[in-house]
């Protein structure tokens, strides 16, 4: 079993929409829980912290369940340049050992 | 700031020769700097962890005498694949980690490595 999980997509939605990504993780000691994006052929970008308590960040929001494993991203108003593979990311001590999802492919068309 | 390089960007080389990639913190200086590998479609997997000034700690599975790793200043870290073959071919990322509290990690740009 993979130690983060996602559903790879792709997720084809129009210029607007919301669209949600869902990831789990097996490792029980994480305490770390990031988002990334990574465009096509380029390095991954951090995109924004995971905390317990959730957390917005313009039209981003992720959200935490420690008792279920699983961070979601929610992005609102997409746009086309949201376009992206989003990388799930959890640690098990901040800024140590990074273990990544395979990521979940979003294409936004106008 | 807190930029990250490497190079070379991308690298074409015969099976059996040796290349040599380095990943450079620009402004600021980096105790620990990690190596990645992506393979198409698949997640970025943890190669090595390098701390300056000792031996790098190797991954299961990642053969430390073919990928040899030094991080010889705060600054410099660099992976050598030695015989290479055309399974080396990838996508290395390295990352590296500032001497902050925040510990946060910031990537550089890649290598693309094709072995023929």
């Amino acid at each position: 079993r993979k130690e983060v999980e996602q559903d790879p997509g792709p997720f084809n939605v129009p210029e607007g929409a919301t669209v949600a990504f869902n990831c789990t993780y097996s490792n029980s000691a994480s305490q770390s829980f990031f988002w990334y994006r990574q465009d096509c052929r380029k390095e991954p970008k951090l995109l924004m912290s995971v905390y317990s308590s959730g957390n917005e960040d313009g039209r981003f929001t992720a959200q935490l369940n420690r008792a279920s494993q699983y961070i979601s991203l929610l992005i609102r108003d997409s746009k086309l340049s949201d376009s992206a593979t989003y990388l799930c990311v959890v640690s098990e001590v901040y800024g140590n050992k990074l273990v990544f999802g395979a990521g979940t492919i979003l294409r936004v068309k106008s | 700031g807190a930029v990250v390089s490497q190079h070379p960007s991308r690298v074409i080389c015969k099976s059996g020769t040796s290349v040599k990639i380095e990943c450079r913190s620009l402004d600021f200086q980096a105790t620990t700097m990690f190596w990645y590998r992506q393979f198409p479609k698949q997640s970025l997997m943890l190669m090595a962890t390098s701390n300056e000034g000792s031996k790098a700690t190797y991954e299961q599975g990642v053969e430390k005498d073919k990928f040899l790793i030094n991080h010889a200043s705060l600054t410099l870290s660099t992976l050598t694949v030695t015989s290479a073959h055309p399974e080396d071919s990838s996508f290395y990322i390295c990352s590296a980690r500032a001497k902050t509290s925040s510990y946060e990690q910031y990537f550089g740009p890649g290598t693309r490595l094709t072995v023929t």
